[in-house]
């Protein structure tokens, strides 16, 4: 079975430094990976996903992350933080089943921005 | 606004009674999927629709839980007697099957949630 390990449940950072959330994953075959966020009263937002095409994805608000087969990880950057990033992110992999694919969602990973 | 929708937003019900949420996917999608979300974790995988066929469901699924899809189009899951370990955000998501034909994009709803009292 697919399942993706987020590091950390709670990630801090000042306002302008670079942010790095940890993602690993387990899987039986070449996985889909991708990272949602989360928002306050908001719903799940794509943020970027990783199909074996490039393994440096780039995403939505200056995100991105890189596909590192060799570490089974898949870990989230952006260069510099901005106060809107505090918000939950999950890293996500694809199972695929017979007759399609649902996702199998990681513990979250909440981020804390400081002005 | 075209994404997807679900109603209502928030339900306050007490234990051993039923409930019903709907979702109204993207219009064009033909695939639909419920999820549920407790207090501090990601979202676990329920069930879900290609059309109005229900393909796959999880173990999390009891007997009190059924979801359907009558007309392809919109969705409604119910949860009869319900317990106060029900509690928990229930999403909705919808997609349309990418040019590969494998990975779908899944895009959520605002989700609806649910306290047991």
């Amino acid at each position: 079975a697919q399942s993706v390990t987020q590091l950390d449940s709670h990630v801090s950072v000042s306002e302008g430094t670079p942010v790095l959330l940890r993602c690993n994953y387990s899987s039986s075959y070449s996985p889909s990976l991708f990272w949602y966020v989360q928002h306050p009263n908001k719903g799940l937002q794509l943020l970027l996903k990783y199909t074996s095409a490039a393994t440096l994805v780039k995403g939505i608000n200056g995100f991105e992350a890189e596909f590192k087969k060799s570490e089974t990880s898949f870990h989230l950057t952006k260069p510099s933080a901005h106060m809107s990033d505090a918000a939950e992110y999950f890293c996500v992999v694809s199972d695929l089943g017979e007759y399609g694919n649902k996702l199998v969602f990681g513990a979250g990973t909440i981020l804390r921005v400081k002005s | 606004d075209t994404g997807v929708s679900q109603d209502p937003r928030h339900k306050i019900t007490k234990r051993g009674q039923n409930v019903t949420f709907r979702c109204d996917p993207i219009s064009e999608h033909n695939r639909l999927y419920w999820y549920r979300q407790t207090l501090g974790q990601g979202p676990e995988f329920l069930t879900y629709f290609q059309n109005e066929a229900q393909l796959e469901k999880s173990r999390l699924l009891s007997d009190r839980f059924s979801a359907e899809r009558p007309k392809g189009s919109f969705s409604t899951l119910e949860i009869q007697r319900t317990e106060q370990g029900d509690s928990a955000m229930y999403l909705c998501a919808s997609s349309f099957p990418s040019s590969t034909g494998l990975t779908y994009e899944q895009y959520f709803g605002p989700g609806t949630r649910l306290t047991v009292t």
